[in-house]
């Protein structure tokens, strides 16, 4: 079965501290696609990242990396040089990439910066 | 500008009252989606439709109706018999052609039963 876990319920740092936010997922198949959302105080759910299962390679936007593990099941997101502005909560998705693309979320994890 | 905009952002339920909450989108996106969340928790799928008057059932959709009559609106009825109404209801749309398609949301409602 699908399954996403975000096993950080809640990180809190210091305002230009790096922090990852890890997400271990479970599927079965072998095409899969797989996202980061971010939810600040407001409720929307902003689109940060998608990746396929084919591409496993880093990627860097900005202050943003992710780094994709096929063989950890891992997926995990950094953000280098914290701002306040990143407070929010962060959710992992698995999609199978099947007709009905649906998500599987994670249960979140609630990212704090403190000035 | 193109985007998902939901009504109401608040909305309160009376006992034994169906309310109605409303998703449009612009993006000329075919597939809609209405996801519930609740505290501390993912979102989970109540219905999705991926074409105009087709519409299939989510994880959790017992006790919600929807309806896909126009592709830019797919309202949300959350009738009487859900019966823990209260939580956090976010609307998402995406492109129906290809896999692994990116879901982008709406502002979200928040439902409140009195």
């Amino acid at each position: 079965a699908q399954k996403v876990t975000q096993a950080q319920t809640e990180i809190s740092v210091v305002e230009k501290e790096d922090v990852t936010l890890d997400c271990v997922y479970e599927t079965r198949d072998t095409t899969y696609y797989l996202f980061w959302y971010k939810q600040p105080p407001s409720g929307e759910l902003v689109f940060l990242i998608r990746r396929n299962s084919f591409d496993e390679q880093n990627e860097i936007s900005g202050r943003y990396s992710w780094n994709f593990q096929k063989s950890t099941s891992s997926f995990n997101f950094t953000i280098t040089a914290s701002q306040v502005v990143d407070s929010a909560v962060y959710f992992c998705a698995l999609s199978e990439g099947k007709n009905t693309d649906k998500l599987i979320f994670g249960t979140g994890t609630r990212l704090q910066v403190f000035p | 500008d193109g985007g998902i905009t939901q009504s109401p952002k608040y909305l309160f339920r009376k006992e034994g009252q169906n309310v109605t909450l409303s998703c449009e989108q612009n993006l000329n996106h075919d597939a809609m989606y209405w996801y519930r969340q609740d505290p501390g928790q993912g979102l989970r799928l109540i219905y999705y439709s991926q074409i105009v008057n087709d519409f299939q059932k989510g994880d959790i959709a017992e006790g919600y109706s929807v309806s896909r009559e126009k592709k830019e609106s797919f309202p949300l009825t959350v009738t009487s018999a859900q019966k823990n109404p209260t939580a956090f209801y976010l609307c998402a749309s995406s492109y129906r052609q290809g896999a692994g398609k990116t879901q982008y949301f709406g502002p979200g409602t928040r439902l409140l039963v009195l």
